[in-house]
C-alpha cells in the first residue's frame, strides 16, 4: 500500500497563475483533508472532505477549491495564486469523520509563489 | 477561538535522557486528542489517539496521558535516543470535529 500520495512534491507559480494539487489515498479511507503548513503556525485546516460526494470549508479556505472526485482522490485548486498561498501543503485522510481515528499524511507539496 | 498550545517549543536532550512534554487544550467541548511525531522532510505519523478522561496510551518508549477535566496531554519519553528526535505534535478535536493542530514541540536527542 502507497497509503496517501501527493502530487507534485515541489512547485513554483507565478501570480495569478492557477494550479491543481493531486492526493489519492489507497486505504479505502472515507474523509479527506487538505492543510497547509507555515512556520511558526499549526497545520491548519483548508477543506475536507467528510465522505466521497461531499466537501465542506475548514479554518482557511479562501482563494482554493475543491473536487472530491471519487473515494480515492481530493483535489486541491489554486485559481489565482498569491505570494500568500507559498506554503507545504499536506493532505490526509481517515477513516470516517465523525470518530475518534488516526489522519494518515502524505509527503506535502511544497508549493512557492512569486 | 478555539487555540491548543504546546510546551516547550523546543528541547535538548542527552541520549538515554528522559523527557516529556506538554499540550494545553480547551477543557470544553472535547472530543478526542491526537498526538503525531513528524521527522523532517517526511509527514506527520500518528502516535496516539486518545478519548476518555484518565486516558494513558503506550507505544515502546513513548507514552502519553490525558486530562480532559483541566486541558492538558503530557507525552513521555524514555531513555530518549537520536532517532527520537522530531517534532511532536497534538492536535484538539472539538465536539463539532473541528481539527486544531498547536506548532509542535521539537526534540533533539544528543549522541
Amino acid at each position: 500500500n502507497a497509503g496517501v500520495t501527493q502530487t507534485p512534491k515541489f512547485q513554483v507559480l507565478k501570480t495569478g497563475q492557477s494550479m491543481t494539487l493531486q492526493c489519492a489515498q489507497d486505504m479505502n479511507h472515507n474523509s479527506m483533508y487538505w492543510y497547509r503548513q507555515d512556520p511558526g503556525m499549526g497545520l491548519r485546516l483548508i477543506y475536507y472532505s467528510a465522505s466521497e460526494g461531499t466537501t465542506d470549508k475548514g479554518e482557511v479556505p479562501n482563494g482554493y477549491n475543491v473536487s472530491r472526485l471519487n473515494k480515492r482522490e481530493f483535489s486541491l485548486r489554486l485559481e489565482s495564486a498569491a505570494p500568500s498561498q507559498t506554503s507545504v501543503y499536506f493532505c490526509a485522510s481517515s477513516e470516517t469523520w465523525g470518530g475518534a481515528y488516526e489522519q494518515y499524511f502524505g509527503p506535502g507539496t511544497r508549493l512557492t509563489v512569486t | 477561538i478555539l487555540n491548543v498550545e504546546q510546551s516547550p517549543q523546543s528541547l535538548h536532550v542527552q541520549e538515554g535522557d528522559s523527557t516529556n512534554f506538554t499540550c494545553s487544550f480547551p477543557s470544553s467541548n472535547f472530543y478526542a486528542l491526537h498526538w503525531y511525531r513528524w521527522e523532517t522532510a517526511k509527514s506527520p505519523e500518528a502516535l496516539f489517539v486518545m478519548t476518555l478522561n484518565g486516558d494513558e496510551k503506550k507505544k515502546g518508549r513513548i507514552s502519553a496521558t490525558l486530562n480532559t477535566k483541566e486541558g492538558y496531554s503530557y507525552l513521555y519519553i524514555k531513555g530518549s535516543q537520536p532517532e527520537d528526535s522530531a517534532t511532536y505534535l497534538c492536535a484538539f478535536r472539538a465536539g463539532t470535529y473541528k481539527y486544531i493542530f498547536g506548532t509542535g514541540t521539537r526534540l533533539k536527542v544528543l549522541a
